[in-house]
């Protein structure tokens, strides 16, 4: 899997858009952006994932580079249970059995 | 629909004592994972299992092996257990191949080795 480089925290205030980067610059061409969170005390939550078009669900959109180096996880209208770790994985759809690889993922903090 | 659930939600044991920790897979999946989540930490692949077979694992020695049955609902075990061995461990479900990496997680179960 290609390795991925996020903040370690961010700050948003609450109502406002959150964008959380990620940078996966040897990402191969088979390879997906997926997003999870865990909110304090509970397990990881599956977001969104893309290949090299933007992406819109009913949590978050995922925009990605041209280039497909780096991408953006977006929470439109965040509100404070919003505040979670955000992790960005880049991963073979469909291949491995190999799991997750979670790295240390993004703390974000909504502020009333 | 349901959920993953796992059981127990806390447990504290000894150093050198064994331990089992119980998966029910969200309806529909057959395909169950495990990770271990140390402190401050993101969560680390253990294994997973498919049909009742284990067809992956990660860099864990075989004193942590695991089981899955017909319903695909899924034990882990660790024997011989040491201070280190104390984390948050988190149960994954997932559909068929195309969706492995789109895992459904249960709430975790803390465990404490004294």
């Amino acid at each position: 899997d290609a390795k991925t480089t996020q903040p370690t925290s961010m700050d948003c205030a609450e109502g406002r858009a959150a964008n959380l980067p990620c940078n996966h610059s040897t990402i191969s061409g088979n390879e997906y952006v997926y997003w999870y969170r865990q909110i304090h005390s509970q397990g990881p939550q599956y977001i969104i994932h893309g290949l090299k078009n933007n992406e819109t669900n009913e949590m978050a959109s995922l925009i990605i580079t041209e280039d497909r180096k780096s991408s953006t996880l977006i929470l439109p209208h965040a509100t404070l249970r919003d505040t979670a770790v955000y992790y960005c994985i880049v991963r073979v759809r469909g291949g491995g059995a190999d799991g997750l690889t979670f790295g240390k993922g993004t703390h974000l903090i909504i502020q009333p | 629909e349901t959920g993953v659930t796992q059981s127990p939600t806390h447990l504290i044991k000894t150093r050198g004592q064994q331990v089992t920790l119980r998966c029910s897979s969200q309806s529909g999946h057959n395909t169950v994972s495990w990770y271990q989540q140390a402190l401050g930490q993101g969560p680390q692949f253990i294994f997973q299992y498919y049909r009742e077979e284990e067809n992956g694992r990660g860099n864990f020695p075989p004193r942590f092996s695991g089981l899955q049955f017909p319903n695909y609902s899924s034990e882990l075990n660790v024997n011989a257990l040491e201070l280190d061995d104390s984390a948050l461990y988190l149960c994954a479900s997932s559909g068929d191949r195309a969706s492995y990496n789109e895992q459904f997680f249960g709430p975790g179960t803390r465990l404490t080795v004294l």
